[in-house]
């Protein structure tokens, strides 16, 4: 079964720097897609950013990248220029190719300081 | 706002009774995902349909039960309810059967307090 771990549950960063968020998969499939779910103090999932498996490039929106290292089944969310709005639960989340159902991992709290 | 909408945003009830939460998914989309977000499970899919057919299922307890109907509405159907069975319930809904490279989008969520 596929797993997802994400071993930082609390992270702090300051106004207009920059955070990494870590994720970690275990998968035995070479199609899957990996994503970043945002969930603020509202408790909406919203989706962040998205990265299909067969692609090389790291998927980028705005002020959002990932790190996404196949070999090392490692999906890393770097935050730049954190705003105050950033502030939020966030999920790593897999999807199998053709499966139906998300795998989330536990979430990283993400408080962001003045 | 993701156009998915769910009612009740919250629901406070009993041990043992029955409840009945309802999900509408964005204009056009054809399948609807049920997911439990509690303290102690963190995020489970449940179940999964697919233009009123299940598609997937995947932790659901069997006092749990959904459908989709028709008009593409879906409800899930909770009875005997536990205290622990106290979470955030999510719908999401896309537009195809499922993968990867079909986006689900979340509604807001029912909260649901069994006391």
């Amino acid at each position: 079964a596929q797993t997802v771990t994400q071993s930082q549950p609390e992270m702090s960063v300051q106004e207009a720097e920059t955070v990494t968020l870590s994720c970690t998969y275990d998968t035995s499939e070479s199609d899957y897609y990996l994503f970043w779910y945002k969930q603020p103090p509202s408790r909406q999932m919203i989706l962040v950013i998205r990265q299909e498996a067969y692609k090389q490039q790291n998927a980028t929106e705005n002020r959002f990248s990932v790190n996404f290292q196949k070999a090392a089944k490692s999906f890393s969310l770097k935050i730049s220029d954190s705003q105050l709005g950033d502030a939020a639960m966030y999920f790593c989340a897999y999807d199998h190719g053709t499966a139906s159902k998300l795998t989330f991992g536990t979430g990283t709290r993400l408080q962001v300081t003045l | 706002d993701s156009g998915v909408t769910q009612t009740p945003k919250h629901l406070i009830t009993a041990t043992g009774q029955r409840v009945t939460l309802r999900c509408s998914p964005r204009s056009g989309d054809l399948s609807v995902y049920w997911y439990q977000q509690s303290l102690d499970q963190g995020l489970q899919f449940l179940i999964q349909y697919y233009n009123g057919e299940e598609r997937a299922k995947g932790n659901i307890l069997e006092r749990f039960s959904a459908q989709q109907f028709p008009d593409l509405h879906s409800e899930l159907n909770l009875s005997s309810l536990e205290l622990g069975d106290s979470a955030l319930y999510f719908c999401a809904s896309s537009v195809r059967t499922g993968g990867g490279s079909d986006t689900q989008y979340f509604g807001p969520g029912t909260r649901l307090t069994v006391l």
